[in-house]
């Protein structure tokens, strides 16, 4: 019972462009939302994270868009670089849960 | 900077054979997590630790032990290897419950 899905396993785009990540969670409890980049024989690094009392959060090239409504959450890397080539993982948990539920991945690779 | 330090790297193990993958970390962090993650999946929690003398199962943890005697190390260990337990292992921690977690690089581990 995938509780948090990530429907692309991969990407492709061109250096420069926009990279749009997308996750779907069924479980309405979630209520912190977190990206993490992992590259091969490495562990996740965390990126970005976004509470669920607002709906964007922004740092540097990375934004996290979050639809309630539509349990929907979206990672958007601007301007994409090959040095973002990596599989990114989506993550939830609720408040006071210790448990951090992740997505499948979506392999994104930028194209120099 | 070691951060999240895990051994071993690699392990193969024959089946009914225990062993115990190791996890430290010197950011002097509360929380620790065992994670695993099976081919194509996402990772899945096994156990984790609030804080010293503190452990609770999380989503998977059948077939593990874990053990806090320290706020550095979390050990996990497998008592009787079975097949299905071939998977990686990440090893991480957080400041708080609601910190982000910082992985280690993993242990890949396969029981033939």
């Amino acid at each position: 019972d995938q509780q948090v899905k990530q429907n692309s396993p991969s990407l492709s785009v061109q250096e420069g462009r926009i990279s749009i990540l997308n996750c779907d969670y069924t479980n309405s409890m979630f209520d912190y939302f977190l990206w993490y980049k992992k590259y091969p024989a490495e562990g996740p690094t965390f990126l970005i994270s976004i509470s669920s009392i607002k709906d964007k959060n922004e740092d540097g090239r990375f934004t996290v868009f979050l639809n309630k409504s539509a349990k929907h959450l979206s990672l958007h890397i601007v301007p994409s670089q090959p040095g973002d080539s990596a599989v990114y993982f989506c993550a939830a948990r609720e408040t006071g849960a210790n448990n951090l539920f992740f997505g499948t991945g979506t392999r994104l690779t930028v194209i120099p | 900077n070691a951060g999240v330090t895990q051994t071993p790297k690699f392990r193969i193990l024959k089946i009914g054979q225990s062993m115990t993958l190791q996890c430290t970390q010197d950011m002097n962090h509360n929380y620790m997590y065992w994670y695993r993650q099976d081919p194509g999946m996402g990772l899945k929690l096994i156990y984790y630790s609030v804080g010293a003398g503190i452990t609770d199962k999380g989503e998977v943890p059948n077939g593990y032990n874990v053990s806090r005697s320290t706020t550095e190390d979390f050990p996990l260990r497998l008592e009787l290897a079975a097949p299905s337990q071939t998977s990686v292992y990440f090893c991480a921690s957080s400041y708080s419950d609601m910190g982000a977690q910082h992985f280690g690089d993993g242990t890949r581990l396969s029981i033939l």
